[in-house]
């Protein structure tokens, strides 16, 4: 397996543009989570998913976030509009299993807003 | 709420020498899982050593294991022989199997030549 795959792994837009970051699971995971990175926050779970169905999304930090996961291989997390304060590095892990098992980090997204 | 607490931001360690990175947490559950989680410079996360709770042996693997105290509530990783490539952030995590896992805030480990 190729493993957690994210794109893209660096994008620099504009503050007020839209930003998609994408995400494909490990397949068989029944679990998609993603995270925020930042130096100063450490890192934060945004939202996670089971069997496509979000299950916790209480990391959101506001509305203008926003997550999808249409099928069970393939997830979305769309910024917009986008803020400076949103620059930070956005990772993707699946698992087969909630809090006990494993989970299998992609190689993250690192996103500049200027 | 579940916490997790690193109370080293950073750590360093003379190549060959072993180092011992500190994890507390704090959990209600009987039940629950510890992991250790490495971030090299390339930033691609991956799973060091896990843990479950019900079991008193402390988990190793090669050259890593923990000293896992469950009264004390201390899960810590100790790295013998310390190479150049074990530089990088260490996350402790705890999780159930019915909850997300909760990261701790890291420990830097610098290993020295």
């Amino acid at each position: 397996d190729a493993g957690v795959i994210q794109s893209p792994r660096h994008e620099v837009t504009e503050m007020g543009q839209e930003v998609t970051l994408r995400c494909k699971p490990i397949s068989g995971h029944d679990y998609l989570f993603w995270y925020r990175q930042t130096m100063m926050r450490g890192l934060e779970l945004l939202i996670y998913f089971n069997n496509n169905v979000p299950i916790d999304d209480s990391g959101m930090p506001e509305d203008r976030f926003s997550a999808k996961m249409p099928n069970a291989s393939f997830s979305t997390l769309k910024i917009q509009p986008s803020e400076p304060r949103d620059s930070a590095v956005y990772f993707c892990a699946s698992s087969p299993g909630q809090g006990y098992r494993e989970q299998y980090f992609g190689p993250g997204t690192r996103l500049t807003v200027t | 709420a579940q916490t997790v607490t690193q109370s080293q931001p950073e750590m360093s360690v003379q190549e060959a020498e072993t180092v011992t990175l500190s994890c507390t947490y704090d959990t209600s559950e009987s039940d629950y899982y510890l992991f250790w989680y490495k971030q090299p410079p390339s930033r691609q996360m991956i799973l060091v050593i896990r843990q479950e709770a019900y079991k008193q042996q402390n988990a190793t693997e090669n050259r890593f294991s923990v000293n896992f105290q469950k009264a004390a509530k201390s899960f810590s990783l100790k790295i013998s022989d310390s190479q150049l490539g074990d530089a990088a952030m260490y996350f402790c995590a705890e999780g159930t199997s019915y909850d997300k896992v909760i990261f701790g805030p890291g420990t830097s480990l610098s290993v020295i030549p």
